[in-house]
């Protein structure tokens, strides 16, 4: 069965620290999606990226970068320099393709950057 | 382009009435899912909808249902409403999908849903 494991319910870090959100999956399917969402206090789910089962390489936008390993089911998301407008709840999400648009969510994990 | 627009953005109702909500997608966008989001079991999937059909279903009662327009907007409609369907309801549309490719779905801001 579809899986996402979010360990950390919630980090709390000093404004400029680096932080690493985990994100732990389970499949058996060999063609499957991997995203991850913001969720600010309004609610709205914001995407950040999406990434499928053969394209391992790591990915880097700005302050942000994606660590994805099939050897340890693992899509790992790190803010560098972490801001207070990074506070939000972080989601990772898996799909299978065979099951289209279904997105099976992690049960999130709480940011609170500190000024 | 616009985003996918949600409404009403709140609402309240009673135990045992029946409630309908909208989504318009983002234009071109032909697909359009539906999301639950509760403190106690976090963010499921209720269905989704392509071409006016329902192509995937989540782990809900008959009393959950939706449906899809020809211009790809969406409505669902809870009937019998319990307190536990306090929450907040999430639509989500994307381009396409198919059986090999999952497209990006982006989500509007929500209709908060609340059962007295």
């Amino acid at each position: 069965a579809q899986k996402v494991t979010q360990a950390q319910t919630e980090i709390s870090v000093v404004e400029k620290e680096d932080v690493t959100l985990d994100c732990v999956y389970e499949t058996r399917d060999t063609t499957y999606y991997l995203f991850w969402y913001k969720q600010p206090p309004s609610g709205e789910l914001v995407f950040l990226i999406r990434r499928n089962s053969f394209d391992e390489q790591n990915e880097i936008s700005g302050r942000y970068s994606w660590n994805f390993q099939k050897s340890t089911s693992s899509f790992n998301f790190t803010i560098t320099a972490s801001q207070v407008v990074d506070s939000a709840v972080y989601f990772c999400a898996l799909s299978e393709a065979r099951a289209t648009n279904k997105l099976i969510f992690g049960t999130g994990t709480l940011l609170a950057v500190q000024p | 382009k616009a985003g996918v627009t949600q409404t009403p953005r709140y609402l309240i109702k009673t135990r045992g009435q029946q409630v309908t909500l909208s989504c318009s997608p983002i234009s071109g966008h032909r697909s359009v899912s539906w999301y639950q989001q509760t403190p106690g079991q976090g963010l499921q999937f209720l269905f989704e909808y392509f071409s006016e059909t329902q192509r995937n279903k989540g782990n809900f009662p008959g009393r959950f249902s939706g449906r899809q327009f020809s211009n790809s907007r969406s409505e669902m409609n809870v009937s019998t409403l319990e307190l536990g369907d306090s929450a907040l309801y999430l639509c989500a549309s994307s381009l396409v999908g198919s059986k090999t490719r999952t497209d990006t779905q982006y989500f509007g801001p929500g209709t908060r849903l609340t059962v007295l």
